[in-house]
């Protein structure tokens, strides 16, 4: 069965260094994702893509993250310059059609920790 | 804006027991979801259901529109059921922006 894949699994950096995080999702899906859990937190929206640009962002995406769909395969989460409270658990995921009506698929996420 | 409240927040019950956990949301929406968070942090979609009732083995997900009320239940839980379940819906109608419940950490001894 398909899956949504992320890289790495887990990544430590200093506070102000940039970090990339890697998904592949699901080939043939055109609806992709951002989500972000602190440790003990709800998870939360980052930002949502399709069609090569966002389509929806939250109050947390700031000008501190970008996405990018670099390949046609890759979909990847920058942080610019990275903070201790940007340590959480990152997941992407990917959908066939709009996401909020359809099935999303979870990659098994990247532990960022922050020093 | 929706807000999602889950119940009960933990759940701990015997290996063999029917489980219902309840999500209450607050706006209208035009589907919900309901996802597992296993203990090593990876999260797998359930249900994805805007009317009545879906069944995937021994889950069951119900959604009550007027209500703005959803539960999921598990017949015959096993302890590999233990793990965080959470309801999420769109913020405003038609968004792809989800908002997540809190989660029911659920527990089965066996």
């Amino acid at each position: 069965e398909p899956e949504v894949t992320q890289t790495p699994s887990h990544q430590v950096t200093q506070m102000g260094q940039e970090v990339i995080l890697r998904c592949v999702p699901i080939s043939n899906h055109l609806y992709f994702y951002w989500y972000r859990q602190i440790l003990g937190q709800k998870v939360e929206f980052l930002v949502s893509f399709y069609n090569n640009e966002i389509s929806e962002k939250s109050e947390i995406f700031d000008d501190q993250f970008s996405v990018e769909r670099p390949d046609g395969s890759n979909f990847t989460l920058k942080i610019r310059s990275t903070k201790l409270e940007d340590s959480a658990m990152y997941f992407c995921a990917s959908s066939s059609r709009d996401g909020g009506t359809d099935t999303q698929y979870f990659g098994p996420g990247t532990r960022l920790t922050v020093l | 804006k929706n807000e999602v409240e889950q119940s009960p927040q933990n759940l701990t019950a015997q290996e063999g027991e029917f489980i219902t956990i309840n999500c209450s949301y607050s706006v209208g929406i035009s589907a919900l979801h309901w996802l597992q968070q296993h203990p090593g942090g990876g999260i797998v979609s359930l249900f994805m259901l805007s009317s009545g009732k879906k069944k995937h083995g021994r889950l069951i997900a119900t959604i009550n529109i007027q209500e703005k009320h959803s539960s999921l239940h598990i017949t015959a839980s096993h302890p590999r059921d233990s793990a965080v379940y959470i309801c999420a819906v769109p913020r405003i109608q038609g968004a792809q922006k989800l908002v997540f419940g809190q989660g029911t950490r659920l527990t089965i001894n066996p």
